[in-house]
């Protein structure tokens, strides 16, 4: 049974370019969502993609943008690199719009320089 | 108010003892709530899940959760060396068709042999 997967694994980035990440949900899962987490801090909402939609957005500006395939995959894609966007990014998979569990993929370390 | 607030730490325990873990909830109308587990450089694992008021059991871990009191707990009995890492609370829910988890800062506990 394939986990939550994320490519890359780590990225280093200057300020002001563009980067794409992405993900491959859980077999069976339908539901992407997307998390920051900074250092020493937990994961923060970044927004949740279901059939191929935007379904909720947390608290981000719009560099932060994001697109769900039809093979349930994800990518998140963020424009105009801060420093502030150093962080590690979590795709999350789950079953449907719920309550429901959510599963982790690895991450990708972003380093912007 | 934040959100979700754990209990601060870090969490130092002996081999073999109870390590009790506390986390509060200021939204009462989340539905699920969870523990994730984090090892340092990693990304979260999910380790229980519970959506009405009591305990749930599953090994060595418990949660508990109380709506009334907006409270959700992890004990895990037994501890080993291998239980130490960052505990992270998370709710589900609120505020209408809201899916996105909120996490709580997460508690580094340390199981010493």
């Amino acid at each position: 049974d394939a986990g939550v997967t994320q490519s890359p694994t780590h990225l280093i980035k200057t300020r002001g370019q563009q980067v794409t990440l992405r993900c491959s949900p859980k077999s069976g899962h339908d539901t992407v969502s997307w998390y920051q987490q900074a250092l020493g801090q937990g994961p923060q909402f970044i927004f949740q993609y279901y059939e191929e939609e935007e379904r909720q957005r947390g608290n981000f500006p719009d560099r932060f943008s994001g697109h769900q395939f039809p093979n349930y995959s994800s990518e998140l894609n963020v424009n105009a690199l801060l420093l502030g966007d150093s962080a590690l990014y979590l795709c999350a998979s789950s079953l449907g719009l719920g309550f429901n569990e959510q599963y982790f993929g690895p991450g990708t370390r972003l380093t912007v320089t | 108010q934040k959100e979700v607030e754990q209990n601060s730490g870090p969490l130092s325990v002996p081999e073999g003892a109870i390590a009790s873990l506390n986390c509060t909830y200021s939204d009462r109308g989340s539905q699920s709530f969870f523990w994730y587990r984090q090892y340092s450089g990693k990304s979260p694992e999910l380790i229980m899940s519970i959506y009405s008021n009591g305990d749930k059991e599953d090994g060595r871990f418990t949660a508990q959760l109380n709506k009334a009191s907006q409270y959700v707990s992890l004990l895990i009995r037994d501890s080993q060396p291998s239980d130490s890492a960052t505990y992270l609370c998370a709710v589900n829910g609120g505020g209408g068709s809201n899916y996105k988890l909120t996490f709580g800062k997460g508690t580094l506990l340390t199981v010493n042999p």
